[in-house]
């Protein structure tokens, strides 16, 4: 099976402007969820999707937005970059077996 | 809330030498608890699991026993190799919101020949 896909993998955004990432996950896997990893921050959960509806949402601002598709692909959106919202996005997508997660590369965003 | 705590790093050991990585957790409920690891420029990778009390996850060496009455999740691993020098994250999961995990700060591990 292909593991979790993430793209585009590096983006360099200036502040103001928005951004989209996108998740495809395992085959089969219905859930998704966002991180946001950062050196200071951490990892913390941002959101998860599971058929295409939010199940689950972190402590983000509305600037923060996701959405998932019928494939289980899965979008989120950053609007009015701040330069605190540099950071490496890891996707995670879940078939629901004790909540293991399998984690995509990530998309690194850095923000100008 | 729920949380997680781990030692802090970096944790630099000779190749060969007996590893641990402390973690400990608050939680309500009886959550699932995991350790991953995260390699230079790479996303995170399940390195082993357990979902109830007295359970040993374990996998390519490494172990950890979900200890509900000291609420710990240490990682140990008898003989380390210079390829698993990586970062390493201690998680839990709530029952009640399946998908979401809560991670510590992760421990960097440098091992070195």
């Amino acid at each position: 099976k292909a593991g979790v896909t993430q793209t585009p993998r590096y983006l360099i955004k200036t502040r103001g402007q928005q951004v989209t990432l996108s998740c495809s996950p395992i085959s089969g896997h219905r859930s998704v969820s966002w991180y946001q990893q950062t050196p200071g921050q951490g990892l913390q959960f941002l959101f998860e999707y599971f058929s295409e509806t939010q199940r689950n949402k972190g402590n983000f601002p509305g600037r923060f937005s996701g959405r998932q598709f019928s494939n289980s692909r899965s979008e989120m959106n950053v609007s009015t970059l701040e330069l605190g919202d540099s950071a490496l996005y890891l996707c995670a997508s879940s078939g629901g077996n004790y909540n293991e997660q399998f984690f995509g590369p990530g998309t690194r965003l850095t923000v100008l | 809330g729920d949380s997680v705590t781990q030692m802090e790093g970096p944790v630099t050991l000779s190749e060969e030498a007996f590893l641990t990585i402390n973690c400990t957790y608050t939680a309500t409920g009886y959550p699932s608890l995991f350790w991953y690891v995260q390699y230079p420029g790479e996303g995170l990778q399940l390195l082993l699991k357990a979902t109830k009390a007295d359970d040993k996850g374990s996998n390519k060496g490494f172990e950890a026993t979900y200890r509900k009455e000291t609420t710990s999740f240490h990682l140990e691993k008898g003989s380390v190799q210079v390829s698993d020098s990586a970062v390493y994250f201690c998680a839990l999961s709530d029952q009640t919101n399946t998908d979401k995990l809560i991670f510590g700060t992760g421990t960097r591990l440098q091992v070195f020949p």
